[in-house]
């Protein structure tokens, strides 16, 4: 079935860091690839999108590039702040009777001064 | 402009006990959905409305439901509350054909 496989981490990295986040899809048909970011003790929030093949979504200085034949969607930031410590999540979604979205489970980052 | 609200934000139940689980969103969005997030599985879709009016059952719709009371408001209702029902709970709103959706603060539920 539809799923979405990313590190599950945490992740500890020190400020200015270099960060990359795999993330890994199973789909039927051609889904729109989205990571969400959840900061502590709120919803999530949409971080950025790709919605079709070698598509590259960026927001905030975070990246990721829809990689159709490796079924890969990785979020990188060449530097990282204190300020993005939050639960990163991987989610595609299929256009089927209703908008169907599937979330991996989530990886943990804590950046360290 | 609030976005999504919810309320409870935290709620602990004894086993057996109901409660529900109020959204609301000021979006004007026709489609609402219920998710529950636990450890290590990120979000499953417990019950989704594509418009006023309408539910269906997500992937995890046992021991839940759902009334759409109208375009704003969606709520969710454990009548019998297990502890397996532990969980942190999201309401989520957007536009059907829409890539974003748009998440509330959560309500955190323990079952004892």
């Amino acid at each position: 079935g539809d799923s979405v496989t990313q590190m599950e981490g945490p992740v500890t990295l020190s400020e200015e860091a270099f960060l990359t986040i795999n993330c890994t899809y199973t789909a039927t048909g051609y889904p729109s690839l989205f990571w969400y970011v959840q900061y502590p003790g709120e919803g999530l929030q949409l971080l950025l999108k790709a919605t079709k093949a070698d598509d590259k979504g960026s927001n905030k200085g975070f990246e990721a590039t829809y990689r159709k034949e490796t079924t890969s969607f990785h979020l990188e930031k060449g530097s990282v702040q204190v300020s993005d410590s939050a639960v990163y999540f991987c989610a595609l979604r299929l256009k089927t009777s209703y908008d169907k979205v599937i979330f991996g489970p989530g990886t943990s980052l804590s950046v360290i001064p | 402009n609030a976005g999504v609200t919810q309320t409870p934000k935290f709620q602990v139940l004894k086993t057996g006990q109901s409660m529900t689980l109020q959204c609301a969103q000021d979006m004007n969005h026709n489609s609402m959905y219920w998710y529950r997030q636990d450890p290590g599985m990120g979000l499953r879709l417990i019950y989704y409305s594509a418009s006023e009016g309408t539910t269906d059952k997500g992937e995890v719709p046992n021991g839940y439901n759902v009334s759409r009371l109208n375009k704003r408001e969606f709520s969710l209702r454990l009548e019998s509350a297990a502890p397996s029902q532990t969980s942190v709970y999201f309401c989520a709103s957007g536009h059907p054909g829409s890539y974003e959706q748009y998440f509330g603060p959560g309500t955190r539920l323990t079952v004892t």
